[in-house]
């Protein structure tokens, strides 16, 4: 079975600073994706970014980048100059190879204030 | 190109009532899934279709919820009689093909069940 952990309930960002939010996961296939949904007020889940097992660099998109790191089995997400609009609940996901494990498997989130 | 539509977006019900959620993938999306999310948690799936046939209904109770999609385009899921628990938002998404698609989710139905 797959487990993804988000140990941090919420979290508060200056705008304009970075922030971190950090993921764990737990998986036995080898062959595995990572992705980061923004889920704002109106409820809607939207995709961030993804990050394969087998990919070497860190996935970037925009101002949000992966910081994958395979050996600690963790996949934060950095959001770089903190917009006002990214206050929002985050979450992350992976995604198995094979069987069931290819279903998402979401964490608990993460919620984002990001203050004025 | 249009998302996936659901309806309603809130539903308040009395407990033992039943309710039934309605979901539009986007068009030329084979696979849907509804999920459930309980507040404070991420989203669970509950069931996957693949066109009109069901991939995988492991995690949905199904002494009480019910899914259809009948013609392999739009899905009704239904829940009756509804428990106090199952206050949650059911989101839909679909993805192309199959799960290692993107998935794309739909702004959820919030059921509350007084």
């Amino acid at each position: 079975a797959q487990k993804i952990t988000q140990t941090q309930p919420g979290m508060f960002v200056q705008e304009k600073e970075a922030v971190t939010l950090d993921c764990t996961y737990d998986t036995s296939d080898q062959s595995y994706g990572l992705f980061w949904y923004k889920q704002p007020s109106s409820g809607e889940m939207i995709f961030l970014i993804y990050q394969g097992s087998y990919d070497e660099q860190n996935a970037t998109e925009g101002r949000y980048s992966l910081n994958f790191q395979k050996a600690r089995k963790s996949a934060n997400l950095v959001i770089s100059a903190s917009q006002l609009g990214d206050s929002a609940m985050y979450f992350c996901a992976m995604r198995g190879a094979t069987g069931s494990a290819r279903q998402l498997t979401f964490g608990s989130g993460t919620q984002l204030t990001v203050l004025p | 190109e249009a998302g996936v539509a659901q309806s309603p977006r809130y539903k308040i019900i009395e407990k033992r009532q039943s309710v039934a959620f309605w979901c539009n993938p986007i068009s030329g999306h084979a696979t849907l899934y509804w999920y459930q999310q309980i507040l404070g948690q991420g989203p669970k799936l509950l069931i996957q279709f693949q066109n009109n046939g069901v991939v995988d209904d492991s995690q949905l109770p199904k002494d009480r919820f019910s899914a259809e999609r009948l013609k392999g385009v739009d899905s009704t899921l239904k829940i009756q009689p509804a428990k106090l628990e199952d206050s949650a938002v059911y989101l839909c998404a679909s993805s192309f093909r199959d799960p290692l698609d993107e998935q794309f989710f739909g702004p959820g139905t919030r059921l509350t069940v007084l």
